[in-house]
């Protein structure tokens, strides 16, 4: 079951922060986040584990909260180059290898 | 650096046709997965591999099988086309179970008319 990404697209003007959410009715092992721009292939931007920790990527930050199975992904001071899809993918269970992805959020940059 | 290919990048079958789509990475990863991309739907999960001759059904496997051979191949056999299985096919490969990044190939544009 894929989990649910909020919202489904976003506008923001160069130097705005956003918020993408991701939440999943299973318990969760893992987190994942990944960007793809149009044309090209999904590329990873980082991975949160059970624990609850937040993790930092240039100005992209994540959270990961285990007990309401849900993931933030933060973008701040926006750029023009964090435009295209983001998607989350989840892990349920340590011994799991099915990764499992939303239906994505675009992020449209503008000057 | 990780590489994972897809043996075409556009692709164009009739239906009823059987065909085979080919992934290969280069970094010995144990896990291999399979998605369809369609426009509002996202990645869709259709088959994984976590080792040789191992598969499981993702979310989609109707219409759909697998087969790994070698650590390093990953095929998705469509037994007989579609024009519903017109579709962007990606393929990924991890290095172990759940908490490890995944790599995509560029994907495979495949139209069956």
């Amino acid at each position: 079951q894929q989990p649910v990404q909020s919202p489904q697209a976003v506008i923001l003007r160069e130097g705005e922060d956003a918020v993408i959410n991701c939440s999943s009715s299973k318990a969760l092992y893992s987190v994942h986040w990944y960007r793809q721009k149009h044309g090209e292939a999904p590329v990873f931007l980082m991975i949160l584990l059970k624990g609850g920790e937040q993790k930092g990527h240039d100005k992209i930050s994540a959270s990961f909260n285990e007990k309401k199975q849900q993931s933030s992904l933060y973008l701040t001071a926006s750029q023009l180059s964090y435009s295209g899809t983001y998607f989350c993918g989840t892990v349920s269970g340590a011994g799991s290898y099915q990764l499992t992805f939303g239906k994505g959020t675009k992020l449209s940059v503008i000057p | 650096d990780v590489k994972v290919t897809q043996s075409s990048r556009y692709l164009v079958k009739r239906t009823g046709e059987k065909v085979f789509l080919e992934c290969v990475q280069d970094m010995d990863h144990e896990n291999m997965f399979w998605y369809r991309q369609d426009p509002g739907l996202g990645l869709r999960l259709i088959y994984f591999s976590y080792d040789v001759k191992m598969k499981e059904k993702g979310d989609i496997p109707e219409g759909y099988s697998v087969s790994r051979e070698k650590k390093e191949r990953f095929s998705l056999i469509l037994e007989s086309a579609s024009t519903n299985q017109t579709s962007m096919y990606l393929c990924a490969s991890s290095l172990y179970q759940g908490n490890t990044e995944a790599f995509f190939g560029q994907g495979t544009r495949l139209t069956v008319v």
